[in-house]
């Protein structure tokens, strides 16, 4: 149980163009979905935590107009990247927060490898 | 959010246990510790968490100590698939959050 997947596993896109990467919880109703981004070489860096039909709350230093979030259903979010350019090149990875847990274990998805060229 | 301790790197060979401290001593009494592990070119993947006592579970074992100010994961018998970074982390309550840090890189050798 308790399994995310995200789509696409990777994607390369051209300089200003959008990006869309799913997040789904495909066994459980997710209340709470959380956006990461992690560089080469680094730790995951917490980008924004979205709760279902309501407003993403980014992270200090994330552009909320650039990274658009969506999380219209119990087991949907959406992470839109907006003209994208090669330093959003990253990792994104989404976990998720199963409703009615109490002790904050999150489950991740297998992340989405972004190249903007 | 409490802050963590543990090593860059460790080494294990094949078949053999692993104990992977960690140090956390301005956690609140309230927080659990998570452990987590990333494989290369992989989402995080839950491991183990525990409140005070010692867990146990398919994949690993906590053993939390008494003042709750550091605690150690217990792989068994350590195999090539174990090879990972390996982050523990307390969470920050009602935030619900994961602070991720730069973790233990385990290398497993033959």
């Amino acid at each position: 149980g308790a399994v995310v997947s995200q789509h696409p596993s990777w994607v390369i896109c051209k300089s200003g163009t959008s990006v869309k990467i799913e997040c789904r919880s495909l066994d459980f109703q997710a209340t709470t979905m959380f956006w990461y981004r992690q560089f080469p070489k680094q730790s995951l860096m917490l980008m924004a935590t979205s709760n279902e039909g309501s407003k993403a709350t980014y992270e200090q230093g994330v552009e909320k107009d650039k990274f658009l979030i969506n999380h219209a259903s119990l087991t949907l979010s959406t992470l839109t990247v907006t003209s994208a350019h090669p330093e959003d090149s990253s990792f994104y990875i989404c976990s998720a927060i199963w409703w009615g847990q109490s002790e904050d274990t999150q489950y991740f998805g297998p992340g989405t490898r972004l190249t903007v060229l | 959010d409490a802050k963590t301790t543990q090593p860059n790197s460790m080494e294990s060979n094949e078949e053999e246990p692993v104990h992977l401290p960690c140090n956390h001593s301005t956690i609140s009494g309230t927080d659990y510790i998570h452990w987590y592990r990333q494989l290369p070119s992989q989402g995080p993947e839950y491991v183990i968490h525990g409140l005070t006592s010692n867990v146990n579970n398919r994949m690993a074992s906590l053993a939390i100590a008494e003042d709750r100010k550091s605690s150690t994961l217990i792989l068994h018998r350590a195999t090539l698939r174990d090879a990972a970074v390996y982050y523990c982390i307390p969470t920050s309550g009602s935030a619900r959050q994961l602070t991720f840090g730069s973790g233990t890189q385990l290398t497993v050798l033959p």
